[in-house]
């Protein structure tokens, strides 16, 4: 999985308690991205980031924060769980060398349940 | 607005028989389109992409996918299907109105394709 790693794999929480998801490359890549992914749905954008400290919305990104304190780490925080945030979180990241339509390449998901 | 679709849910093909998925796009520009694979509880695979040159783009374990311009295609295809072939595929676009400041992807649903033996 293009060395990418998400903690944890799978996380069973109740509504309302705070989750951090994180996600840990070796890549050295500039940009790194959380979606998730839901049945009819297929994979939606809810963070980006394009380096350190510089982060951006996706387009479901209510509810979630992210931060980027370095390279190789991107945090997804759900402030507040709910259980529409059921879901298999994924992260994604992508070099800013690679000419010309630079690839995505994904970890291996985080499956979380909100009871 | 900028999409990605994938008319299909299901693909269901005899295994040895040629198999197609199909994607259309809508976007402006020139794109950059993507094929993913994804196998049962693991992460999305890149199998090829298409950003300029030759229509017909070769990519991982076999598979190809034709760009189509004045159709607004970018079909999967592969001449003989494998069991192991089995699983979601997913077409995507590269988000035009940010290009390569982000890299951002726009996704289609998804297709299963199921390959019987």
């Amino acid at each position: 999985d293009a060395g990418i790693t998400q903690s944890p794999r799978h996380k069973v929480t109740e509504t309302g308690t705070p989750v951090t998801l994180r996600c840990h490359q070796t890549e050295n890549h500039r940009y790194m991205y959380w979606y998730r992914q839901d049945p009819g749905h297929g994979l939606r954008l809810i963070h980006y980031s394009y380096g350190v400290k510089d982060t951006d919305k996706g387009e479901v990104s209510d509810g979630y924060s992210v931060s980027r304190s370095k390279t190789e780490d991107f945090l997804l925080t759900l402030e507040s769980a709910t259980s529409s945030q059921t879901s298999v979180y994924f992260c994604a990241i992508s070099s800013s060398l690679e000419t010309g339509g630079n690839t995505q390449y994904f970890g291996p998901g985080t499956r979380l349940t909100v009871l | 607005a900028q999409s990605v679709a994938q008319p299909e849910d299901q693909v269901n093909v005899a295994e040895g028989n040629p198999l197609t998925v199909k994607c259309t796009y809508s976007v402006s520009g020139n794109p950059y389109l993507f094929w993913y694979v994804q196998y049962p509880n693991r992460g999305l695979q890149f199998l090829l992409k298409y950003i300029t040159g030759d229509n017909l783009v070769k990519g991982s374990y076999g598979f190809e996918a034709e760009f189509n311009k004045s159709q607004t295609s970018f079909h999967l295809k592969k001449p003989s299907a494998l069991v192991s072939d089995s699983a979601l595929y997913f077409c995507a676009v590269r988000d035009p109105l940010y290009g390569g400041a982000t890299n951002k992807l726009i996704f289609g649903t998804g297709t299963l394709l199921a390959v019987q033996p």
